[in-house]
């Protein structure tokens, strides 16, 4: 059974410019949350999406953008890059069951703005 | 003040040692609190998750949250030097997202 894999493992961009990360959910799973996770603090919540829809966000600017297709994977967009935009980014899959949701991550992007 | 506090040491402990990862929280509406075990550049690994006041035990591994006190801890008996790891405390107000400590840093030493 495969878990939650990201690509790409490493990325280097240089400021403004735009990227894309994916996410492929683990096998039944059809929730997609994304995290950013700056060196020596704990994942960030950037939003989460359900049924290709946004369900909820945290509080990053409207530079992160995200989707999720039919088959639940998503990608994570982030236009005008900064240099503090430099971080780990996580994703994270679940399935509500039982009226909660435990969500698993994948190994995370690194992403260095030069 | 940070909705979750964690106290990002490094702890060192010798092995065999037993080990002892708190959190503290301010928000009442939290109801689920878990323990993610991150290895250095991976991403982090679920080790327990428990939705009320008491103990949750898996093996080496025991989970306990005081909700009165908005207080949780996770310890590791017979600590081995692959546990050496940061140790990361999340939580939840009910859906959606998860809430985290800044990670506690653990060597294990042989």
């Amino acid at each position: 059974d495969a878990g939650v894999t990201q690509s790409p493992t490493h990325l280097i961009k240089t400021r403004g410019q735009q990227v894309t990360l994916r996410c492929s959910p683990k096998s039944g799973h059809d929730t997609v949350s994304w995290y950013q996770q700056a060196l020596g603090q704990g994942p960030q919540f950037i939003f989460q999406y359900y049924e290709e829809e946004e369900r909820q966000r945290g509080n990053f600017p409207d530079r992160f953008s995200g989707h999720q297709f039919p088959n639940y994977s998503s990608e994570l967009n982030v236009n005008a890059l900064l240099l503090g935009d430099s971080a780990l980014y996580l994703c994270a899959s679940s399935l509500f069951l039982a009226g909660r949701d435990t969500q698993y991550f994948g190994p995370g992007t690194r992403l260095t703005v030069l | 003040q940070k909705e979750v506090e964690q106290d990002p040491g490094p702890l060192s402990v010798p092995e065999g040692a037993i080990v002892s990862l708190n959190c503290t929280y301010s928000n009442s509406a939290f109801q689920y609190f878990m323990w993610y075990r991150q290895y250095s550049r991976k991403g982090p690994e679920l080790l327990m998750y428990t939705y009320s006041s008491g103990n949750k035990e898996d093996g080496r591994f025991t989970a306990q949250v005081d909700k009165s006190s908005k207080y949780i801890s996770l310890f590791i008996r017979d600590s081995q030097p692959s546990d050496s790891a940061t140790y990361l405390c999340a939580m939840q107000p009910g859906t959606y997202k998860y809430i985290f400590g800044t990670g506690t840093r653990l060597k294990v030493l042989a």
